[in-house]
């Protein structure tokens, strides 16, 4: 199936832990996006990559670090994780660039102990 | 003022109804309007993409955008219960990442 798929699902983890997503599209999109949704449903972009580039870096601590082997895949290493790290993160694709529309994998709900 | 306003609800409708869904935004520089879908636990999927003013219809949904009175709304039909989600508006004016609203819960209720 072509998709936007993100693993692991779930991720339940103590602090101070480092932990990774993986994300991968088979859609042929030359952006890759990373959103986090926090408990109120509110999607907050983070990072946006255009074929491996590093496009959009938003207010994140560098705790967060993404990385982009190529263009069908985009990866977010989390450090030092802290409670206010637990919430859903989603990968997206776009076709082009920010005026094309995103399509989301079904998101790594991380829960932080 | 945020960015982009939308009422959270949660709103709940028998089956069959109309059901309306708003957004409002302050700048006037966005042109690419976008309405998501999101079931529990998954991702969101959209529904319908729009540029600029103007009108657009696919089966039961139809999307509205007023840019003179930075308001869009999504129109639903003959809704069904496979309809309760939360549907969420997103925008941009092209050149800055999509904005999203904070989604507005919907129940359809058989």
């Amino acid at each position: 199936d072509t998709a936007v798929s993100q693993t692991p699902k779930y991720l339940v983890t103590q602090m101070g832990n480092d932990k990774s997503i993986k994300c991968e599209q088979n859609l042929g999109h030359d952006t890759m996006y990373w959103y986090k949704q926090d408990s109120k449903k509110f999607l907050k972009i983070m990072f946006s990559y255009n074929n491996k580039e590093l496009i959009i870096n938003e207010t994140v601590p560098n705790r967060f670090s993404p990385k982009s082997p190529d263009k069908a895949h985009l990866n977010l290493h989390i450090n030092s994780l802290e409670l206010g790290d637990s919430a859903v993160y989603f990968c997206a694709s776009s076709l082009r660039g920010k005026d094309s529309p995103l399509h989301f994998g079904n998101g790594t709900r991380l829960t932080v102990t | 003022q945020k960015e982009v306003e939308q009422d959270p609800g949660p709103l709940s409708v028998p089956e069959g109804a109309i059901v309306s869904l708003n957004c409002t935004y302050s700048n006037s520089a966005f042109q690419y309007f976008m309405w998501y879908r999101q079931y529990s636990r998954k991702g969101p999927e959209l529904l319908m993409y729009t540029y600029s003013s103007g009108n657009k219809e696919d089966g039961r949904f139809t999307a509205q955008v007023d840019k003179s009175s930075k308001y869009i709304s999504l129109f639903i039909r003959d809704s069904q219960p496979s309809d309760s989600a939360t549907y969420l508006c997103a925008m941009n004016s092209g050149n800055t990442p999509l904005v999203f609203g904070k989604g507005t819960r919907l129940s359809v209720i058989a």
